[in-house]
């Protein structure tokens, strides 16, 4: 099983709110991913990071930003969070040399009311 | 135009059947095929995956890709209830820097 963390698993918030969500992994990965996952669609990457103070915005906009200062550690911030932003939530990693394999956190269910 | 098409589903078999899921693609620089198999409430986790063309067998599974068809498939041989899960095509390129392009998952669903 892979050891990559996401907290919380679920979260029920109202409209304006800031949240952070936390992504874990003790597997010395340099690439880390966000994704986001809505019912019967494809996963869309938000934000991924290639190690250590590298941030990039992924194919799907996002109004979420993220931070990458240590090389375990990739949180997701939302600033005002509103209804459209309900939705999963996946972190995943890979290793230096992974053309194929990310690893999956077990994601956060985000519902903004 | 989506660059991975991927038939949703639901699929609905008996315990037992082969089951075949299958992907179409647009970009001819994907060269790292993969499936993931994500349970509910949980996820994905890679299950299968194949480099440039071929077939590549695991246990009941078996993937394959046929690059001129740009068409990938996984096959399900005695399909279990266990095998009950939403199944992921993703794909990538060596120009793409480890990022993963998914279909959006085929619901499987296999009755005892």
């Amino acid at each position: 099983e892979a050891d990559i963390y996401q907290t919380p698993r679920y979260l029920v918030i109202g409209t304006g709110k800031k949240i952070t969500l936390e992504c874990s992994q003790t597997m010395g990965h340099d690439k880390m991913y966000w994704y986001q996952q809505d019912p019967g669609m494809e996963l869309h990457l938000i934000h991924y990071s290639y190690g250590v103070n590298s941030t990039e915005k992924g194919d799907l906009s996002s109004e979420s930003t993220v931070s990458r200062i240590r090389t375990e550690h990739f949180p997701l911030t939302l600033e005002s969070a509103r209804p459209s932003h309900t939705s999963q939530y996946l972190c995943a990693s890979s290793d230096r040399q992974g053309r194929y394999e990310q690893y999956f956190g077990p994601g956060t269910r985000l519902t903004v009311t | 135009q989506k660059e991975v098409e991927q038939d949703p589903g639901p699929l609905s078999v008996p315990e037992g059947a082969i089951v075949s899921l299958n992907c179409t693609y647009s970009n001819s620089a994907f060269q790292y095929f993969m499936w993931y198999r994500q349970y509910s409430r949980k996820g994905p986790e890679l299950l299968m995956y194949t480099y440039s063309s071929g077939n590549k067998e695991d246990g009941r599974f078996t993937a394959q890709v046929d690059k001129s068809s740009k068409y990938i498939s996984l096959f399900i041989r005695d399909s279990q209830p266990s095998d009950s899960a939403t199944y992921l095509c993703a794909m990538s390129a060596d120009n793409q820097g480890g990022k993963l392009i998914f279909g959006q998952g085929t619901e499987l669903s296999v009755k005892p």
